[in-house]
């Protein structure tokens, strides 16, 4: 099956500072997604990508789907506590019905 | 709206039991999922249903069925557990299979004995 390889799989950083992770896959991928979960909580979409090169912000959060369309990468400025959680990619292959996750990134965060 | 809904929060089973994870939804949304969630694995897909009648197999299908006779709900049934499939478990929905914003149920932890 399909494989995301994401990375770090941890993050403790100090408030204030800027995030980077980034997620690889096997394969092309027609959608790229970064989801948040909170514990206890299911996951909540953050940021959607739909085209090669796309360079997407939400607040702090900038997301970009890569020009390979193999990788996305996701970086948070101005880290804040409220930004701790693990962050997920996921990916929608062109022509499935599946979407694949990564294995996420924990990030803490240091006031 | 009370969006994807799923019941119970908590369970336990002792191996070879069986049961069913509920899930509903109400923004009438054709595609539904149930993702299982272990540590360091990310969320991993089980079944899915690309609208009413219609179910597929996902990543990990084995010892899982799933049938979808409503637009609103998508049970998961477990029919003889193990202690493998202790895990988090999602259902998520999206308006369609093409429309990528899924959203998320608040989950269910189960523990097989």
């Amino acid at each position: 099956g399909q494989q995301l390889n994401q990375s770090p799989q941890s993050m403790f950083i100090q408030e204030g500072e800027d995030v980077s992770m980034n997620c690889t896959s096997s394969s092309i991928f027609n959608t790229w997604l970064w989801y948040k979960q909170d514990p206890g909580e299911g996951p909540v979409l953050l940021i959607a990508l739909y085209k090669a090169g796309e360079l997407t912000s939400n607040g702090r959060l900038t997301a970009q789907f890569g020009i390979t369309r193999k990788d996305s990468f996701l970086n948070i400025s101005a880290s804040i506590p409220s930004d701790v959680g693990i962050y997920f990619c996921a990916g929608h292959p062109y022509n499935f019905n599946k979407f694949y996750f990564g294995s996420g990134t924990k990030l803490n965060v240091k006031p | 709206n009370a969006g994807v809904t799923q019941t119970p929060k908590f369970q336990v089973l002792k191996t070879g039991q069986s049961m069913t994870l509920q899930c509903a939804q109400d923004m009438n949304h054709e595609y539904m999922s149930w993702y299982r969630q272990d540590p360091g694995m990310g969320l991993r897909l089980i079944h899915y249903s690309v609208g009413a009648g219609i179910t597929d197999q996902g990543e990990v299908p084995n010892g899982y069925n799933v049938s979808r006779s409503t637009t609103e709900d998508f049970p998961l049934r477990l029919l003889s557990a193990a202690p493998s499939q202790t895990s988090v478990y999602f259902c998520a929905s999206s308006r369609d299979s093409s429309y990528n914003e899924q959203f998320f149920g608040p989950g269910t932890r189960l523990t097989v004995l």
